[in-house]
């Protein structure tokens, strides 16, 4: 069935350097994949999506790399900021099952000042 | 901005209650979902709507039902609840099928005892 993991529970980064999440995934038929962001006490918030067709996409200091070889999604921070501690989690959808998102099971990243 | 909001940020229940717990979205959204959240498990999806009166089961939606009478509220019913069904309860909604961007609600933690 679908699986999406990944590879670090936990990530601590000193403030202004740049952070890398990770997050693989099982199926190949994956048709799109998100990254969300959870602030503590706060439900998920979207940061970014990739389709399956694309390996780069950049949004406003983030960066989503997707390598379908190797099954691989990671999610770049530049010049992370103490705003950025959180839970992040990575998803996935296909198409066929239209709204279902599938998601892993969290990053949690500590800026350290 | 969109608001999801949840009636409850915590709940204690007895074994074998009756439990409601519900969600309203004020963005006019078609899709509506139920995720419950355990440490190290992500979110997984208990149910969803994509319309009033319509709604799909998601991985997990034993020991669960839903209601959704009008398309701004969704409502989460424990028939009897169980310990296993502590945990922290996210709602979220979306425009309609095809948007990888999911708006949460802050959450419910239920604890069943």
């Amino acid at each position: 069935g679908e699986s999406v993991g990944l590879h670090l529970p936990t990530l601590s980064v000193q403030e202004g350097d740049n952070s890398i999440i990770n997050c693989a995934y099982s199926n190949s038929a994956s048709d799109y994949f998100i990254w969300y962001k959870q602030e503590s006490g706060k439900g998920p918030q979207f940061i970014i999506d990739i389709r399956s067709n694309m390996d780069k996409r950049q949004g406003q200091r983030v960066t989503v790399l997707l390598n379908k070889t190797v099954k691989h999604l990671s999610l770049q921070i530049a010049a992370t900021q103490p705003g950025d501690s959180a839970v992040y989690f990575c998803a996935v959808r296909r198409m066929e099952y239209g709204n279902k998102l599938v998601f892993g099971a969290g990053t949690i990243l500590r800026v350290k000042s | 901005d969109v608001k999801v909001t949840q009636s409850s940020r915590y709940l204690v229940k007895r074994t074998g209650e009756k439990v409601f717990l519900e969600c309203v979205q004020d963005m006019d959204h078609e899709n509506m979902f139920w995720y419950r959240q355990d440490p190290g498990l992500g979110l997984r999806l208990i149910y969803f709507s994509y319309d009033v009166k319509m709604k799909e089961k998601g991985d997990i939606p034993e020991g669960y039902s839903v209601s959704r009478e009008k398309k701004e509220r969704f409502s989460l019913i424990l028939e009897s609840a169980s310990t296993n069904q502590t945990s922290m309860y996210l709602c979220a909604s979306n425009l309609g099928t095809g948007w990888n961007e999911q708006y949460f609600g802050p959450g419910t933690r239920l604890t069943v005892t």
